[in-house]
């Protein structure tokens, strides 16, 4: 298993892009990085996965390098509800078992 | 949009007593997972379940824990002889739509929880 290192926190204010980065130096050929966001007392929701390059949805992106050996997240704009603890996590394809959540880090959006 | 359901929402018993956590997970998935979280830790995971068998544990799910699909819906956790360190939030997630659907294939939908309180 790919493991990941992000920083434990960040701080930032409504209507800034936060971008969160996630190193993963042993990721294999046939892994995927997949970020989730959890609010306190809820379970984890999948926000955004990616193999390689750029991917975008209605709620983030994901800037992976030509390495892969980091991903980040980017945030667009954060309001007060995105206060969360986000995960970065590399498992590999088609093997839904092989996921596993570290400290993940605690963003604070203030006003 | 279809979710994965969890019941109760919370439990609470004694140390030694034996509780059976629920979750109902999203109609055509064909995975299921259950994980905990201590107060203000991490999301551990404790095992994965496909086609009516554990397909992986980890070192945390001994002896004491056992998961079951008793009907084409269910999926339960049981903990066998509850200790003080079994309080948590304890999380059941699926995964895995038939060929077509939308959903990234690692995806994994989770439930809302049950916090287990062993006093």
């Amino acid at each position: 298993l790919a493991k990941t290192t992000q920083p434990i926190s960040m701080d930032s204010y409504e209507g800034q892009e936060v971008n969160i980065t996630c190193s993963h130096n042993n990721i294999a050929t046939n892994d995927y990085i997949t970020w989730y966001q959890q609010f306190p007392s809820q379970g984890p929701r999948f926000i955004i996965q990616g193999y390689k390059t750029k991917v975008t949805n209605e709620v983030a992106s994901l800037f992976i390098p030509a390495d892969r050996k980091s991903s980040t997240l980017s945030l667009p704009r954060v309001s007060l509800s995105d206060t969360a603890v986000y995960y970065c996590l590399v498992a590999a394809a088609y093997n839904n078992n092989d996921m596993r959540f570290g400290a993940g880090t605690r963003l604070t959006v203030k006003p | 949009e279809p979710e994965v359901t969890q019941t109760p929402s919370h439990q609470v018993t004694q140390m030694g007593q034996e509780v059976i956590l629920r979750c109902v997970p999203i109609s055509n998935h064909l995975y299921f997972y259950w994980y905990r979280q201590i107060l203000g830790q991490k999301v551990e995971f404790l095992v994965s379940f496909y086609n009516n068998e554990i397909s992986e544990k980890s070192e945390i799910f001994d002896d004491q824990f056992s998961v079951e699909r008793p009907d084409g819906s269910n999926f339960t956790l049981k903990i066998r002889s509850t200790k003080l360190e079994d309080s948590a939030m304890y999380f059941c997630a699926s995964s895995g739509a038939l060929a077509g659907g939308l959903s990234s294939y690692n995806e994994q939908f989770f439930g809302p929880g049950t916090r287990l309180t062993v006093l």
